[in-house]
């Protein structure tokens, strides 16, 4: 059953620690995606990673680290310098080097107070 | 700056209505134009798109119109369905970038 997965669906955390949210795909997909959504607005780019061991900031990467050490797997880290890090995160994947059909995982809701 | 937005926030229809969810966008440079529909506590599934050389593409129920002259984009949802209830975001995506999201249209459909 191929796919994206996240985990987990919810989280919680308290202020000013970090938090690690997972992403998997086995579509064989290079191209894997970071989006913050919150409510009422779109979807912000936080980075993104075309390749194994290569990735690149997107619109609001501050507070935000990734790493891409396999092509399955592109795990994002919310670190306590991100201000406003009560969100929706969604991960995505496509093939090729990027493009424009992306497929999304079902997101993980993060709630720090 | 570049944005890709929308013209209503929400759209109300009776089931069997056909919908039309509309989009503006700024920047002329982009090479497709996407649709994506997100239901409720889901991530977003590609509907539909468009290259920017065309200015209609029709899929199964859903027709895509691109207005280049205006930078207007919209989709049209045939004989709506209470499935089709979601948020419906477009999207502009230029070679070598990445992907652009408007903030959404929720499409409320009541039977």
């Amino acid at each position: 059953d191929g796919g994206i997965t996240q985990s987990p669906k919810y989280l919680f955390r308290k202020e000013g620690q970090n938090v690690t949210l997972s992403c998997e795909q086995n579509l064989n997909h290079d191209a894997m995606y970071w989006y913050r959504q919150d409510p009422g607005q779109g979807l912000r780019l936080i980075y993104y990673s075309q390749i194994v061991n290569d990735f690149q900031k997107g619109d609001i990467a501050e507070g935000y680290s990734v790493s891409r050490e396999k092509k399955e797997s592109f795990p994002l880290t919310v670190t306590s310098a991100q201000k406003n890090p009560t969100a929706f995160y969604l991960c995505a994947s496509s093939p090729g080097q990027g493009g424009y059909e992306q497929y999304f995982g079902p997101g993980t809701r993060l709630t720090v107070t | 700056g570049e944005s890709v937005g929308l013209h209503l926030p929400t759209l109300s229809v009776q089931e069997g209505d056909n919908s039309i969810i509309n989009c503006a966008y700024s920047n002329s440079a982009s090479d497709y134009f996407i649709w994506y529909k997100q239901e409720s506590g889901k991530g977003p599934q590609f509907i539909i798109d468009i290259r920017s050389n065309m200015d209609k593409r029709q899929g199964q129920r859903v027709t895509v119109l691109l207005n280049k002259t205006v930078k207007h984009l919209s989709l049209q949802i045939a004989a709506t369905q209470p499935g089709d209830s979601a948020v419906y975001f477009c999207a502009e995506f230029r070679e070598g970038t990445a992907l652009i999201f408007g903030k959404g249209t929720t499409l409320s459909v009541s039977s």
